[in-house]
């Protein structure tokens, strides 16, 4: 029962690099959703889904895109990477607001 | 967009104390939510709260939805070493479906043995 599994765990990029994470989830879950954790900040909404085929903007979309062409994964592109977007990610999982499920996180480091 | 303030941002305390932390938010919120996170590790579900008034336990941690729909708090009793991490609140605004859900500062707890 591996839950929310998100690959890579750590990356070290080049500003103007570009890289996808990838989320995958075996529990059904219509829900997805990518946050970014800061020190300090919380967690922060980037995108999210509401099913196969569908996505929405959350609290801080710019410069990411997302993509949930499969039910089960969920995409979290970086077209061209920034030292801002330096920080943790975070996928998550739901079928309803009966609370989240995480991944342990991808570290990603823009230099 | 709406924010949850918790408190309080850190807290060190002796192994065996009661801790208590909580989150408040200007708006009405329909669900509030408890998370843990261990060091390199996503947060996890502790405890979530569904209905105004509602008291809920798990274990050693007692939390409640506050009466206004305003605020939530948690208690964690007799602590123990397991029990370092950060605790997120989390919350549902009212009127806005599951992905509105909305997330506090943290709680970093460091106990001392």
């Amino acid at each position: 029962n591996a839950g929310v599994t998100q690959t890579p765990k750590f990356r070290v990029l080049k500003t103007g690099q570009s890289m996808t994470l990838l989320c995958a989830q075996d529990m059904n879950h219509e829900y997805m959703y990518w946050y970014r954790q800061d020190p300090g900040m919380g967690l922060r909404l980037i995108h999210y889904s509401v099913g196969e085929g569908t996505t929405a903007k959350g609290e801080v979309p710019d410069g990411y895109n997302v993509s949930r062409l499969k039910k089960q994964n969920f995409l979290l592109g970086l077209e061209s990477a920034a030292p801002s977007q330096t920080s943790v990610y975070f996928c998550a999982s739901s079928w309803s607001n009966y609370g989240y499920t995480f991944g342990s996180g991808t570290r990603l480091t823009v230099v | 967009g709406q924010q949850l303030n918790q408190s309080p941002q850190s807290m060190f305390i002796q192994e065996g104390e009661d801790v208590s932390m909580n989150c408040t938010s200007s708006s009405i919120f329909n669900t509030w939510l408890w998370y843990k996170q261990d060091p390199g590790e996503g947060p996890v579900l502790l405890i979530a709260l569904y209905k105004a008034g509602e008291l809920t336990s798990n274990g050693r941690l007692t939390a409640q939805f506050g009466i206004t729909r305003k605020d939530s708090f948690l208690n964690i009793s007799a602590s123990i070493p397991s029990d370092v991490g950060i605790y997120f609140c989390a919350g549902q605004p009212s009127g806005q479906g599951a992905q509105k859900l909305v997330f506090g500062q943290g709680t970093r707890l460091t106990i001392n043995p």
